[in-house]
């Protein structure tokens, strides 16, 4: 059973419009919840993190937290081109352990 | 601002060679990591250290890799006998503490390629 589960992609969204990325995860004590973005050879860089149920937005992202449901996600308002690129949904479960999904690549069309 | 920084960005090797990648995490954190990715594919947790043992490991960290932390500051990863397959990018890692803050920062790793 895979531990985060992230739909692979691509995910084309023209530029301007809303890129919606999707998480979840299937362990239950999970507290703590990040999204990166990693470009091609690049080390994931952190870009949003949410620990409790609910919305948290910061700039043009939105990171959306359930966890009854054990689904979190991304909103990116306004995408640019400069946003193409693999987006890792993150978890901390027990023992620090932090699990990553296999990420959604995201094309943003001019 | 403080980062986790990785030597060597590139490293080459012979199967069945030892190779030891080295990270120095930022300096007050308490919590460190090795990660790896294979070109293409996932972000895959190797280990995690802290207060100078293993926490936990993966079934991927065999008794082929060992970790060290053996001064203040430097954090290894050895994998004693390189195979083909451990070509991966290698990303080591550090969170703050896992109280106040549990943010993982990520050098910007180190490519190895074993021929």
């Amino acid at each position: 059973q895979k531990e985060v589960e992230q739909n692979s992609g691509p995910l084309s969204v023209p530029e301007g419009a809303i890129a919606s990325l999707n998480c979840t995860y299937s362990d239950r004590v999970s507290q703590s919840f990040f999204w990166y973005r990693q470009y091609s050879g690049k080390s994931p860089e952190l870009i949003m993190s949410i620990y409790s149920n609910g919305d948290k937005e910061d700039g043009r992202f939105t990171a959306q937290l359930n966890k009854a449901s054990q689904y979190v996600s991304l909103l990116i308002r306004d995408s640019q081109p400069s946003d193409s690129a693999t987006y890792l949904c993150a978890v901390i479960g027990g023992y620090q352990k932090v699990t990553f999904g296999t990420g959604t690549k995201l094309q943003v069309i001019p | 601002e403080p980062e986790v920084t990785q030597t060597p960005s590139h490293q080459v090797t012979q199967m069945g060679q030892e190779v030891i990648l080295r990270c120095v995490p930022i300096s007050n954190h308490l919590y460190f990591y090795w990660y790896r990715q294979i070109l293409g594919q996932k972000v895959e947790f190797l280990v995690s250290f802290y207060n100078n043992e293993i926490s936990e490991k993966s079934e991927i960290f065999d008794d082929q890799f060992s970790v060290e932390r053996p001064d203040g500051s430097n954090f290894t990863l050895k994998i004693r006998s390189t195979k083909l397959e451990d070509s991966a990018m290698y990303f080591c890692a550090s969170i703050l503490d896992r109280v106040t803050n549990e943010k993982l920062f990520f050098g910007s790793g180190t490519q190895l390629s074993v021929l």
